[in-house]
């Protein structure tokens, strides 16, 4: 099956430091790349869905300036948690998509502590 | 208005035995897909099961079924001999198109125990 990894898979910062997360499908070109935020016992929900080579489209209530998402090739996006508060503190799950198909497939997530 | 509903916040199964995991769902779109998801405490998201609207037969794999009632717009998931290793949260997904792009919106999610 398709694979994507996620790296790093745990990160703490201190409050006001920006974290990066990386998100690699690793044995197919994914179109289009999805990102999550998961709160402890809840659902995932859907951030921002992006596109390879274009700006990604936030869903509504989610910060553009402080959730950067950048998808510069097909096998690569990433999330870049800006200026970050003990509030950003969550598990942050990638999905990935190849052209035409319908099945997202999940990279491991990664689990983000601000202290 | 809820989009996918997972009535059932915990279910208990035997070892051995199968067992069925509701899933609801809401859309107005002809076309659109169905999905299973599992997380289990590592926390990854693993692909199970899908079904498209346009399917005339359930969807299987493996251990996995899913009943697709299209009238009653219930997509619920069958896992039969439970193991051990099938205790976790299961998630019931649909894909929506919206604006051009295919996003999943996610049930609550039920959490399966299953018991030797």
């Amino acid at each position: 099956g398709a694979v994507v990894s996620q790296h790093p898979s745990w990160v703490i910062c201190k409050s006001g430091t920006s974290v990066k997360i990386e998100c690699r499908s690793l044995d197919f070109q994914a179109t289009t790349m999805f990102w999550y935020r998961q709160f402890p016992k809840q659902s995932l929900m859907l951030m921002a869905t992006s596109n390879e080579g274009s700006k990604a489209t936030y869903e509504q209530g989610v910060e553009k300036d402080k959730f950067l998402i950048n998808h510069a090739s097909l096998t690569l996006s990433t999330l870049t948690v800006t200026s970050a508060h003990p509030e950003d503190s969550s598990f942050y799950i990638c999905s990935a998509r190849g052209p035409g198909a319908d099945t997202q497939y999940f990279g491991p997530g990664t689990r983000l502590t601000v202290l | 208005a809820q989009k996918i509903t997972q009535t059932q916040p915990g279910m208990f199964v035997q070892e051995k035995e199968a067992v069925t995991l509701d899933c609801t769902y809401d859309t107005s779109d002809p076309s659109y897909g169905l999905f299973w998801y599992k997380q289990p405490s590592s926390g990854e998201m693993i692909f199970l099961i899908y079904q498209g609207s346009y399917d005339q037969q359930n969807a299987t794999e493996g251990r996995y079924s899913l009943n697709f009632q299209k009238a009653r717009k219930s997509a619920n998931l069958v896992i039969s001999a439970s193991q051990l290793g099938d205790s976790a949260m299961y998630f019931c997904a649909m894909r929506e198109s919206a604006g051009g792009y295919n996003k999943l919106i996610f049930g609550a999610g039920t959490r399966l125990a299953v018991h030797p």
